[in-house]
């Protein structure tokens, strides 16, 4: 039982170039979700799915596109990375979006830096 | 606005002293709280959370976290603190979304436990 993995964990992107942050969970779970951290700022949620096929957007979803073809699979992607999405991204699975509490489970986190 | 705050940035203590690192919430019905922990370079680390039931919770590595609610917060505390506890706490609080829940976090309280 891995948990959840992310890769890469380093990543250093030029103005412009696109790349896919890979989240894979093996726990079974329906809900993941995308988080970046930023200092100050805590963690806030880009996007989130609740199942295979079924994604939506958080607070700060410009830039970033997700797809959902698996429940263990949640890659995010860069589309044209700008400066301003230099971050750690964390990805983070619970069952049914923490419904009653479930405690959400996050990755290792990935370090993006875009210059 | 549905938020929680962490009003201290920095919470020093020397060790085997007690701590506690503050959260204040702000949510319509009732709120499922969590505290969770980062150490460098790490994801986040579930340490405990409050759903219903008393206002003591008890959670991993001595933790625990008193809610108040006329008080609208979530303190987490340790009786007697150690080195190793030094890291980045996070506080947050469910928010319902149109499909599912989400989690809001704190900005983040650092630790330094000194001994």
């Amino acid at each position: 039982n891995a948990g959840v993995t992310q890769t890469p964990k380093f990543q250093v992107l030029k103005t412009g170039q696109s790349m896919t942050l890979q989240c894979a969970q093996d726990m079974n779970h329906e809900y993941m979700s995308w988080y970046r951290q930023d200092p100050g700022m805590g963690l806030r949620l880009i996007h989130y799915s609740v199942g295979a096929g079924i994604t939506d957007q958080g607070e700060v979803p410009n830039g970033y596109n997700v797809s959902r073809s698996t429940t263990e699979d949640f890659p995010l992607r860069l589309l044209s990375a700008a400066p301003s999405q230099t971050s750690v991204y964390f990805c983070a699975s619970s069952y049914s979006g923490v419904p009653s509490g479930n405690t959400i489970y996050f990755g290792e986190g990935s370090w993006l830096t875009v210059v | 606005a549905q938020s929680v705050a962490q009003p201290e940035d920095q919470v020093n203590v020397a060790e085997g002293n007690p701590l506690t690192v503050k959260c204040t919430y702000s949510v319509s019905g009732n709120p499922y709280l969590f505290w969770y922990v980062q150490y460098p370079n790490r994801g986040l680390q579930f340490l405990l959370k409050y759903i219903t039931g008393d206002n003591l919770v008890k959670g991993s590595y001595g933790f625990e976290a008193e809610f108040n609610k006329s008080q609208t917060s979530f303190h987490l505390k340790k009786p007697s603190a150690l080195v190793s506890d030094s890291a980045l706490y996070f506080c947050a609080v469910r928010v319902s979304m149109e499909y599912g829940n989400k989690l809001v976090f704190g900005a983040g309280t650092i630790l330094r436990v000194k001994s």
